[in-house]
């Protein structure tokens, strides 16, 4: 049962154009979401996250929104650049209590290419 | 040198053998992860660790056992390796949150560079 779903598993956009990465969940006990990228032959690296209180979260190019009664949210990345052609990991942070609480579960991610 | 690295980074092996990777963080990070990333699966965990000698089993344990003897390392074995156990094995850390206004800066998981495993 896959609590975290990313149902495009690639993306194709022009550079300097808006990318959007889309995320679903389906677990209500989800408190908190980031977003992790990943290039070739290396870890994921943190992006951007939100809090379950919030909507909307944004940091330079990057901007996260959450609709929870839709149990959705998205990546806008705008402009698009060639750098950030990589693999997009949406990620969900189980809420429990005591050391249950570090979990993150991810999705399957998206491949996102930039074409100059 | 300084973060959390993974040995070996590649690592071919025939089915039935036991296989040891290894993790190493020098922030002293409380939290430890084992993933496994797979086409169409993404990062599935296999094993946590809030603190040494504490851990837990994550979404797809069976097959492999994790020890935390020191707050730094976090060793993965595969008692007897099989094809299916064919991935890419990443390990992450993280600090303790809690007690702090920005609680939320707390959920980041720092990745090692991952262990690309074959089973033959």
């Amino acid at each position: 049962d896959q609590q975290v779903k990313q149902n495009s598993p690639s993306l194709s956009v022009q550079e300097g154009r808006i990318s959007i990465l889309n995320c679903d969940y389906t677990n209500s006990m989800f408190d908190y979401f980031l977003w992790y990228k990943k290039y070739p032959a290396e870890g994921p690296t943190f992006l951007i996250s939100i809090s379950s209180i919030k909507d909307k979260n944004e940091d330079g190019r990057f901007t996260v929104f959450l609709n929870k009664s839709a149990k959705h949210l998205s990546l806008h990345i705008v402009p698009s650049q060639p750098g950030d052609s990589a693999v997009y990991f949406c990620a969900a942070r189980v809420l429990a209590s005591g050391n249950q609480g570090g979990k993150l579960i991810f999705g399957q991610g998206t491949e996102l290419s930039v074409k100059p | 040198d300084a973060g959390i690295t993974q040995s070996p980074r590649y690592k071919i092996t025939e089915t039935g053998r036991q296989v040891t990777l290894m993790c190493h963080q020098t922030w002293s990070h409380s939290y430890m992860f084992w993933y496994r990333q797979d086409l169409g699966h993404g990062l599935r965990l296999i094993y946590y660790s809030a603190a040494a000698d504490i851990t837990d089993k994550g979404e797809v344990p069976d097959g492999y056992v994790v020890s935390r003897s020191k707050t730094e390392n976090f060793p993965l074995t595969l008692e007897s390796a099989t094809r299916s156990q064919t991935s890419v094995y990443f390990c992450a850390s993280r600090i303790k949150g809690g007690g702090r206004a920005d609680w939320w800066s707390y959920n980041e998981q720092f990745f090692g560079p991952g262990t690309r495993l074959t089973v033959l």
